[in-house]
């Protein structure tokens, strides 16, 4: 099994700033995957990141809006930058299982923007 | 294109009854489909997965899920409900494994006594 763990679990930001999330991982993966969560809302991929090269992001995010790192093959961070209160939602990191197994997702960052 | 799609917002059960979440996929290619549950203030947590084995698939907490082709669908069941299910439940599909998972709109579960 893969432990995520993902920081700050919550924070309650102005809007017009910058929020790094950070996402640690107990073992090493190839890909790191960044979802967000609006409220009431399911689960929509933002982008995946793979160490050693750009980001891939899906249709309706760019990153000018969410840059991301990925320095090495356990951690990635998400920015949300210059946020409004539309950004108000749970970011949530993911990896797939050693061998095969699943997907495995960090408890989550609930962002406030206001 | 994959999607995915959950039947109801919300469905409410007395505890001991049959809980019954449906869901329908489409893909293009053989998926892989899940079923992740999210309690208030949590993470995802997988409850089952179907990777082209068995069609009936058992998960933790006694919940299990039948894959049937001829229908895409893949609906969740429990033959009796516990106040400890109450929560969010999310049907998810991937064409690529275990990467890139497309998920539905979820169905909370309540349960009442």
């Amino acid at each position: 099994s893969a432990v995520i763990s993902q920081k700050p679990s919550r924070d309650i930001c102005q809007r017009g700033t910058s929020l790094t999330i950070q996402c640690q991982v107990d073992s090493q993966v190839t890909m790191m995957f960044w979802y967000r969560q609006q409220p009431g809302q399911s689960l929509t991929l933002i982008a995946t990141a793979n160490q050693g090269s750009e980001a891939t992001y899906e249709s309706g995010f760019v990153i000018d809006k969410f840059p991301i790192s990925r320095p090495n093959l356990t951690f990635s961070t998400l920015t949300v930058s210059n946020m409004s209160p539309e950004d108000s939602s749970i970011y949530l990191c993911s990896v797939e299982g050693a061998i095969n197994t699943e997907a495995f997702f960090g408890q989550g960052t609930r962002l406030t923007v206001v | 294109a994959q999607s995915v799609t959950q039947l109801g917002s919300h469905v409410s059960v007395s505890e001991g009854a049959l809980v019954l979440l449906r869901c329908n996929y489409s893909s293009s290619v053989p998926p892989y489909l899940f079923w992740y549950v999210q309690y208030p203030n949590q993470g995802l947590q997988l409850l089952l997965k179907y990777t082209s084995a068995a069609t009936l698939v058992k998960g933790i907490n006694g919940f299990e899920a039948e894959f049937k082709k001829s229908e895409t669908s893949f609906h969740l069941t429990k033959p009796s409900a516990h106040m400890s299910d109450a929560a969010e439940y999310f049907c998810a599909v991937s064409e690529s494994g275990f990467q890139k998972l497309v998920f539905g709109t979820g169905t909370r579960l309540l349960v009442s006594p």
